[in-house]
């Protein structure tokens, strides 16, 4: 079956750089997404990696690597409003289903 | 445009009560997918329509849960009987790519 990893909290400065790492088992999948939640709203989408490598935008970027099974998201020059819950999740090759991950909850101390 | 709609915002019922939440998703969309949500958790996947049908129901846990999209845009769950423990936020995305855009979701409390 499929299943995502990553840490169930994270915390960070205002105006620093955070990574939320986020590991997976599937057996093929088209690419890792990242979604951003806060609370009591609906998840917002932020990347999607269907390669290897980094793709950016703006102040969040996203990364890929196939072969090591892994991906995380870097936020850049945090801002309070950043404080949120991050989900990665795949889309699975054979089905079509979008699994998610727990989610990493990010704390922005002032 | 509009985005997805989920009606009813908030829905409180009584144990073994039918309920049915509703989903208007962007139009256009073909790919239409149910989730839901208790505190503290991902979005745990439940079914995917590709148009009309029913591509991927492996996530509905019983047969309680039923979901249908008769005309391909707007689609309905269905729970029987429900029970406590289906209290949770059930939330509903559409996507015509790689980008779920999700609805705001129903707040569902079995009591």
């Amino acid at each position: 079956g499929q299943s995502l990893e990553q840490p169930s909290e994270v915390t960070a400065v205002e105006g620093a750089i955070v990574q939320i790492n986020c590991t997976y088992q599937t057996s093929g999948f088209y690419g890792l997404s990242w979604y951003q939640q806060h609370d009591g709203g609906a998840p917002t989408f932020l990347s999607y990696n269907a390669l290897d490598g980094l793709e950016e935008t703006g102040r969040f970027s996203s990364f890929l690597s196939r072969s090591d099974s892994y991906g995380y998201l870097l936020l850049q020059e945090l801002q309070m409003k950043d404080s949120a819950s991050y989900f990665c999740a795949v889309r699975d090759r054979r089905d079509d289903k979008i699994i998610f991950g727990k989610g990493t909850r990010l704390h922005i101390l002032p | 445009g509009a985005g997805v709609s989920q009606t009813p915002s908030n829905k409180v019922t009584e144990k073994g009560k039918y309920v049915e939440l509703r989903c208007d998703p962007i139009s256009g969309h073909t790919a239409l997918y149910w989730y839901r949500q208790s505190l503290g958790q991902g979005p745990e996947f439940l079914i995917y329509f590709q148009g009309t049908g029913a591509a991927d129901d492996s996530g509905l846990p019983n047969d309680r849960f039923f979901a249908v999209r008769p005309e391909g845009s707007v689609s309905t769950l269905k729970i029987q009987r429900t029970e406590r423990g289906d209290s949770a936020m059930y939330l509903c995305a559409s996507s015509k790519g790689n980008e779920q855009f999700f609805g705001p979701g129903t707040r569902l409390t079995v009591l």
